[in-house]
């Protein structure tokens, strides 16, 4: 089945530096890949999701870009915000497949 | 807009009660829908998934159970609670959308079981 591992474990920046965070997947067949944020006690939120289709991927200061040939993908905050911390979740997903497979999470922590 | 609820928000549970925990979605029809298990500082393990009403899929065995006696309603149950059922239950959902595999999905505030 698919296997998803995810870079760094824990991830600590200074308010206003970038933030990447990368994941690699083993399906070659996987083609959808959700980046979530999960705050204390809470839900995990879908931020950003990028396609098989596409290489790159913005929405204001989240990017998120995939390298389908080395199956890696990685997300990138620019001019990160205390509000920015919080527990990152890449995932990847294959067509005929209903479950989304989660990496382990990254514990971001912006400091002010 | 659609929302998805979940209930109760915190659970403490002596080793061998049974559990119930509910999870409704409203805004939206015939909804795939999902139970993810969060251990503490870990990710997300999908348990089970269900794509209609008294239709349900397992993912991993286990001591739960999950059932889906209406459209928009997903129940996770257990006869009798283990140790290693703590945990963070998540609630999911996503528009059905088949063949199309981009079915994004939807997380609940989940509920946090502490098994004693």
């Amino acid at each position: 089945g698919e296997n998803v591992e995810q870079h760094p474990s824990t991830l600590s920046v200074q308010e206003g530096d970038s933030a990447v965070i990368k994941c690699t997947y083993s399906d070659s067949a996987s083609n959808y890949f959700p980046w979530y944020k999960q705050e204390l006690g809470k839900g995990p939120q879908l931020i950003i999701d990028i396609r098989s289709n596409v290489g790159e991927k913005k929405d204001q200061r989240i990017a998120v870009t995939l390298n389908k040939t080395a199956k890696h993908f990685s997300l990138h905050i620019t001019e990160t915000q205390p509000e920015d911390s919080a527990v990152y979740f890449c995932a990847a997903k294959k067509v005929g497949r209903r479950a989304l497979t989660f990496g382990s999470g990254t514990r971001l922590q912006v400091q002010p | 807009s659609q929302t998805i609820h979940q209930w109760p928000a915190t659970l403490v549970q002596p080793v061998g009660s049974p559990l119930s925990l509910e999870c409704t979605v409203e805004g939206t029809s015939n909804p795939n829908l999902y139970w993810y298990r969060q251990a503490a500082g870990r990710g997300l393990q999908l348990l089970f998934y269900s794509v209609g009403i008294g239709q349900i899929s397992s993912e991993v065995p286990q001591n739960l159970s999950a059932s889906r006696p209406q459209d928009r309603q997903f129940i996770l149950s257990s006869k009798k609670l283990l140790l290693s059922d703590s945990g963070f239950y998540l609630c999911a959902w996503s528009v059905k959308e088949f063949p199309s595999s981009y079915n994004e999905q939807f997380f609940g505030p989940g509920t946090r079981l502490t098994v004693l």
